[in-house]
């Protein structure tokens, strides 16, 4: 069974601090997504990393694949209320004809002003 | 927007009975998955249907059930319905690849 842990659970900082967000895994996956979910919505997506060791800046978020393609992170620069959402990372691979994502339990973000 | 729209948005349910939740998805997408979000944990994978017949299944009981249509809309049965059962069913629609999935808003089962 693949499994995917995220760190840390809970967090909270202020408006304007810089965070990371880790998603780390003993499987390799073919890629990893990262999808941000707010209360009574589903996930929507926000990046989708496939090189081991690949970069990709969204803004003010910057997530990167590890070299072993096994683990991510996502760090977010001067943080806003609008941030504040549950953060999901997501390793997907293909299985024969069966195609699925593994979800890590997510990292519930909290920005106050 | 996704485009992904699932129905209803809230449901409730007494333990034994029997739901259908329905999904429709986005345009041109073949590939619907369904998943279970308990609260405070990331969603589980169910099933995936592709062309109208279940392309891989998670670690859930037979008593769950689908369907895909024609027109690539889903439907998720639920028999037999269990106070666990209780959680947040996403619908994710894609291409036959996978790369990108949409999800739907949700629905949410209660169960009493």
């Amino acid at each position: 069974t693949q499994l995917l842990e995220q760190s840390p659970q809970f967090l909270s900082i202020q408006e304007g601090e810089n965070l990371t967000v880790y998603c780390n895994s003993s499987s390799v996956f073919s890629s990893l997504q990262w999808y941000r979910q707010e209360p009574g919505e589903g996930p929507v997506l926000l990046v989708t990393v496939v090189t081991g060791g690949e970069v990709k800046k969204l803004k003010r978020l910057t997530f990167q694949f590890g070299d072993a393609r096994k683990d991510s992170s996502l760090h977010i620069t001067a943080a806003q209320p609008g941030d504040t959402g549950l953060y999901l990372c997501a390793g997907f691979n293909s299985g024969g004809s069966n195609y699925k994502l593994t979800f890590g339990k997510g990292t519930l973000l909290t920005v106050n002003p | 927007e996704t485009g992904v729209t699932q129905s209803p948005t809230h449901l409730i349910k007494t333990r034994g009975q029997q739901v259908t939740l329905r999904c429709s998805s986005q345009s041109g997408h073949n590939t619907v998955s369904w998943y279970q979000q308990a609260l405070g944990q990331g969603p589980q994978f169910i099933f995936q249907y592709y062309r109208e017949e279940e392309n891989g299944r998670g670690n859930f009981p037979p008593r769950f059930s689908g369907l895909q249509f024609p027109n690539y809309s889903s439907e998720l049965n639920v028999n037999a319905l269990e106070l666990d059962d209780s959680a947040l069913y996403l619908c994710a629609s894609s291409l036959e690849d996978n790369t990108e999935a949409f999800f739907g808003q949700g629905t949410r089962l209660t169960v009493v």
